[in-house]
């Protein structure tokens, strides 16, 4: 089986701070790991991805994750948060070779305070 | 591409009633999937779809709920009879078929149910 726990429901913080949002996972073979954002009443939208290779992925609107194999996290971070960036923020995780089906973590919101 | 297309984007019915909702997927892509979003649940998956053929549909709630794809380029999620409890975002989403599953999945922009 495998599975995403995104451990905060909420997380807050002030416009131009450092953020993160975290996501560990369980899977028993090799992981493909997501990020998407979600903006109120519109679908999920893809942010970035870890495959293979660099454990440091970039992906879009300036985000990027790191993907740690020993503490099975693989949480998102951004340098400096914008107003803009205040959505919902879901982990999904992906057995290698396990068709093309995602299971997603709860969801965090992310609220950044001018 | 004008990415994933749903219909309708906001349904409103009363129980008993049939419900159909729509999903035109991005040409070219393998996979379809039906994703369901409420407060209480999160997102839950229903079915996919790999090359017009269901995969899995262990998430199907119960009999009530039905989904076809009749070609690659259409499908269908019904619900009938519908119950208040359907009230959800339903989402569809496709992806390509990737070496080793690495395609990510692209999502429409829903459909609200809502089932008085």
């Amino acid at each position: 089986a495998q599975s995403v726990a995104q451990p905060e429901d909420q997380v807050n913080v002030a416009e131009g701070n450092p953020l993160t949002v975290k996501c560990t996972y369980s899977v028993s073979g090799n992981p493909y790991l997501f990020w998407y954002v979600q903006y109120p009443n519109r679908g999920l939208q893809f942010l970035l991805k870890y495959i293979t290779g660099d454990n440091l992925v970039k992906g879009s609107y300036g985000f990027e994750a790191e993907f740690n194999k020993s503490q099975t996290s693989f949480h998102l971070k951004k340098p400096s948060a914008l107003v803009s960036d205040s959505a919902l923020y879901f982990c999904a995780v992906r057995i290698n070779n396990a068709g093309n089906m995602l299971t997603f973590g709860g969801g965090t919101r992310l609220m950044v305070k001018p | 591409d004008a990415g994933v297309i749903q219909s309708p984007r906001h349904e409103v019915t009363e129980m008993g009633q049939e419900v159909t909702l729509r999903c035109k997927p991005i040409s070219g892509h393998d996979y379809l999937f039906w994703y369901r979003q409420t407060m209480m649940r999160g997102l839950e998956l229903l079915i996919y779809f790999n090359n017009n053929v269901p995969i899995d549909d262990s998430g199907m709630p119960e009999d009530r709920f039905s989904a076809k794809m009749p070609n690659a380029s259409f499908s269908t999620l019904k619900i009938q009879p519908s119950e208040p409890r359907d009230s959800a975002v339903y989402f569809c989403a496709s992806s390509r078929a990737l070496a080793g599953g690495a395609g990510e999945l692209f999502f429409g922009e829903g459909s609200r149910l809502t089932v008085l």
